[in-house]
């Protein structure tokens, strides 16, 4: 079993539809979550942290359930420009705590 | 605005050949990360480094590859000899791991084709 398991998508939506993306993960001793965004041919960037309370920025809602381990990331009034990959991110707690890539959802928004 | 550079952007090499790629972390970041990625794997971490000693490079072939960090500004990902399977997109990444969460900033990758 992988690390950090997604669904690859592609999730195909049009413009100002909600999505949401599920992520799963294996070390119940993890702490911190991340989703990261990759554009086509780009490096990931940051998105947002996950809280375990939850947490809001503008559109993008991220929500952590412990219990079941996943992290779920929800868009609503999805645009053309949040195109792009979504990298859910833990870290593999340990002598060296290392943060672990999922292999991303594929988000294609259209007109 | 800070960024971590790398080079090449680009590099097409032949089977056999030896390839070195160079990153520059962003100014006052102690952690630094080699990541490769495929379409088959995604991102898979290669090594790392904290304050310029490996920590961690399970993830790395020993045989063909090997990352260093010379000093605080450089840190390097060589493949000798090289092969069509390492064709990729190497990416390094920096983070203060003295910052607030773990949050790490990436270069724009050096693109891999072996041939």
């Amino acid at each position: 079993r992988k690390e950090v398991e997604q669904d690859p998508g592609p999730f195909n939506v049009p413009e100002g539809a909600t999505v949401a993306f599920n992520c799963t993960y294996s070390n119940s001793a993890s702490q911190s979550f991340f989703w990261y965004r990759q554009d086509c041919r780009k490096e990931p960037k940051l998105l947002m942290s996950v809280y375990s309370s939850g947490n809001e920025d503008g559109r993008f809602t991220a929500q952590l359930n412990r219990a079941s381990q996943y992290i779920s990331l929800l868009i609503r009034d999805s645009k053309l420009s949040d195109s792009a990959t979504y990298l859910c991110v833990v870290n593999s707690p340990g002598g060296y705590n290392k943060l672990i890539f999922g292999a991303g959802t594929r988000l294609a928004v259209h007109p | 605005d800070a960024r971590v550079t790398q080079t090449p952007r680009h590099k097409v090499t032949e089977m056999g050949q030896e390839v070195t790629m160079r990153c520059q972390p962003i100014l006052g970041h102690n952690t630094v990360f080699w990541y490769r990625q495929t379409m088959m794997q995604g991102l898979e971490l290669l090594a790392y480094f904290r304050n310029r000693a490996p920590l961690d490079d399970s993830g790395m072939p020993k045989d063909r590859f090997s990352a260093e960090m010379p000093d605080a500004t450089l840190a390097t990902l060589k493949i000798q000899p090289s092969e069509p399977r390492d064709s990729a997109v190497y990416f390094c990444a920096s983070s203060n791991s003295l910052g607030a969460g773990n949050t790490i900033y990436f270069g724009e990758g050096s693109w891999l084709t072996v041939v």
